[in-house]
């Protein structure tokens, strides 16, 4: 099984800042997806940004970029000009295609953006 | 974009009852969707896979005749917990995948289980 790791619990960063979200993951595997979902309060599940791992370019959505580091097996999670609406908890996704599409959830890092 | 619509929201209900919970793709076909558990503070465990027209895949250590899932068509799976008991009580997620190879999971709004 996959297993993805996400080594910080809690965070917090002031309104406006940058902030990094890491997120490591186990696989064998040389084609995979990789995601960022964010969890506010309200518990939907959203969609913040996506990774191919054929593609060494890193993805950008906006204010949140990633840096994904293939032999390192690294995928962490950029945030920029941090705003209150980005409080909410973050979890990092692996997903292997044809293989039933299931994802396998990293444990979660709570981000507090502080006015 | 995708829209994945999960009703009911909330219930609370007596310990013994059955509760069924539907998860709706509103503007797209899922042949797949996923239904996970979530306890508070804690990741999204995957319970099982909802195939279209065939039978679920349970994840080892979740009781089929517990959670029973239904995915009669194309856009719509449900989730049966049979004599639900207090420690059923959970928050409940779906999410169906769209498009092809790759694409992401979109997932409901969740419903909040309470047995009392």
């Amino acid at each position: 099984a996959q297993t993805v790791t996400q080594s910080q619990p809690e965070m917090s960063v002031q309104e406006a800042e940058t902030v990094t979200l890491s997120c490591t993951y186990d696989t064998s595997e040389n084609n995979y997806y990789l995601f960022w979902y964010k969890q506010p309060p309200s518990r939907q599940m959203i969609l913040v940004i996506r990774q191919e791992a054929y593609k060494q370019q890193n993805a950008t959505e906006n204010r949140f970029s990633v840096n994904f580091q293939k032999a390192a097996k690294s995928f962490s999670l950029k945030i920029s000009d941090s705003q209150l609406g980005d409080t909410a908890m973050y979890f990092c996704a692996f997903m292997k295609p044809n293989t039933g599409n299931q994802f396998y959830f990293g444990t979660g890092t709570s981000l507090t953006v502080i006015p | 974009g995708a829209v994945v619509s999960q009703h009911p929201s909330r219930v609370i209900c007596k310990s013994g009852t059955s509760v069924k919970i539907e998860c709706r793709s509103l503007d797209f076909q899922a042949t797949t969707m996923f239904w996970y558990r979530q306890f508070p503070k804690q990741s999204l465990m995957l319970m099982a896979t909802s195939n279209e027209g065939s039978k679920a895949t349970y994840e080892q250590g979740v009781e089929k005749d517990k959670f029973l899932i239904n995915h009669a068509s194309l856009t719509l799976s449900t989730l049966t917990v049979t004599s639900a008991h207090p420690e059923d009580s959970s928050f409940y997620i779906c999410s169906a995948r769209a498009g092809g190879a790759g694409g992401p999971q979109h997932f409901g709004d969740g419903t909040r289980l309470s047995i009392l």
